[in-house]
């Protein structure tokens, strides 16, 4: 079956530290590859995706690359902001028919401290 | 609407009463899903609907759980004789169907809480 594993939280780090966030996965088929964050109080929101190997998701700064060959989709931010602090999921969609819904990871929980 | 609307918000309940869990999507999308989210566990996968229809419900954790859509637009999602297992938010989620880009869009979610 599908999973999603990613780094455990709660992650802490102070204003303009360097992020990343490790997600790796298996599939059965090529999936897609998302990003998903929830702010606080918030609903989840999409924050970037890739659809193929190599491809690049960028938004708001963050970014994370599509790596076939590790089975990986690492979230990264050169430079957090105190705004940046919510959960982050990493979620895939397989390419099998009937593959509709989205596998999430368990999330992890940032905090940018001033 | 604007965006995927639940209702309600906030629910507390007893232990053995039933409960109702509403979810608006967004207007035009004919894909809707449910999903629970509990402390620590990630968002595990309940239903999907494709307009009225439920093709998979291998996600929904027992039988005291169900959920209908009417008219491809509002479901609803009931568990009935509810336990303190079942506390969680609940979250749905739309897209535009069978969408390539298989971005969903979530509302804020139930919060479910059995006493």
């Amino acid at each position: 079956g599908n999973s999603v594993t990613q780094m455990e939280g709660p992650v802490t780090l102070s204003e303009e530290a360097f992020l990343t966030i490790n997600c790796t996965y298996t599939a059965t088929g090529y999936p897609s590859l998302f990003w998903y964050v929830q702010y606080p109080g918030e609903g989840l929101q999409l924050l970037l995706k890739a659809t193929k190997a190599d491809d690049k998701g960028s938004n708001k700064g963050f970014e994370a690359t599509y790596r076939k060959e590790t089975t990986s989709f690492h979230l990264e931010k050169g430079s957090v902001q105190v705004s940046d602090s919510a959960v982050y999921f990493c979620a895939l969609r397989d390419s099998g028919a009937g593959s509709y819904q989205l596998t999430f990871g368990k999330g992890t929980k940032l905090s940018v401290i001033p | 609407g604007a965006g995927v609307s639940q209702s309600p918000s906030n629910k507390v309940t007893e232990k053995g009463k039933d409960v109702e869990l509403r979810c608006d999507p967004i207007s035009g999308h004919t894909a809707l899903y449910w999903y629970r989210q509990s402390l620590g566990q990630g968002l595990e996968f309940l239903i999907y609907f494709q307009g009225n229809s439920a093709p998979d419900k291998s996600g929904l954790p027992s039988d005291r759980f169900s959920a209908e859509r009417t008219g491809g637009s509002v479901s609803t999602l009931t568990i009935q004789r509810t336990q303190q297992e079942d506390s969680a938010v609940y979250l749905c989620a739309s897209s535009w169907g069978l969408s390539y880009t298989g971005e969903l869009f979530f509302g804020e979610g139930s919060r479910l809480t059995v006493l």
